[in-house]
């Protein structure tokens, strides 16, 4: 199965500013995915990122505040734009074929 | 429809005690059915998969049951012990169009001593 490092592993922003998140995997696979995990609580699909073409994203969550790119098989990025405290929670990629996942970036919002 | 209904949402059990979770879907057409565990500060660990044509997959301590005409699964935990202490999920796909994993709300498991 692929194997998924994830970066930062986590991090302490201000209220306002983006941090982007990077999925690096070590095999080319064909989807890769973003999911919101919020305190305590199960997994959200944040948007799908195949390459070469836009990200779909999931109802109540919007390129402007969650852009993704995905320049090749192997790589993707998340940005969470204009954090404010309700952001504050685990985010984690996931690939298709394996549907394994990285470690997770913990953010906190202050 | 793409929901997966997980229960309980917590489960103690003792030593040696076989731990049963259950999953509840209802779109027929998911064709895969994994779980996942998860301890604090993780990402989450895939376990055990099954898809639909099989009614039970064993993976050393890990059992799926799958119910096709109930549209339910569950896993079992064999002989437990504390290092299972985690949060599992259960999660399905289907095979064409949007194939991201839809996750069941998860279930706390804590083995005693």
């Amino acid at each position: 199965s692929a194997v998924i490092s994830q970066k930062p592993s986590r991090d302490i922003c201000q209220r306002g500013t983006s941090l982007t998140i990077q999925c690096q995997v070590d095999s080319q696979v064909t989807m890769m995915f973003w999911y919101r995990q919020q305190p305590g609580q199960s997994l959200t699909l944040i948007a799908t990122a195949n390459q070469g073409s836009e990200a779909t994203y999931e109802s109540g969550f919007v390129i402007d505040k969650f852009p993704i790119s995905r320049p090749n098989l192997t790589f993707s990025t998340l940005t969470v734009s204009n954090m404010s405290p309700e952001d504050s929670s685990i985010y984690l990629c996931s690939v298709d074929p394996g549907y394994t996942f990285g470690s997770g970036t913990r953010l906190t919002v202050v | 429809q793409q929901q997966v209904k997980q229960s309980p949402q917590s489960l103690i059990v003792q030593k040696g005690g076989i731990p049963i979770i259950n999953c509840a879907y209802e779109n027929t057409a998911f064709d895969y059915f994994p779980w996942y565990q998860q301890f604090p500060g993780k990402g989450p660990a895939l376990l055990i998969a099954i898809r639909p044509d099989v009614s039970e997959k064993k993976e050393g301590r890990f059992t799926i049951s799958f119910n096709k005409s109930a549209k339910q699964f569950s896993l079992h935990i064999m002989d437990s012990q504390p290092g299972d202490s985690a949060t599992y999920f259960c999660a399905a796909k289907v095979d064409t169009g949007r194939r991201a994993l839809t996750f069941g709300s998860g279930t706390r498991l804590q083995v005693q001593p």
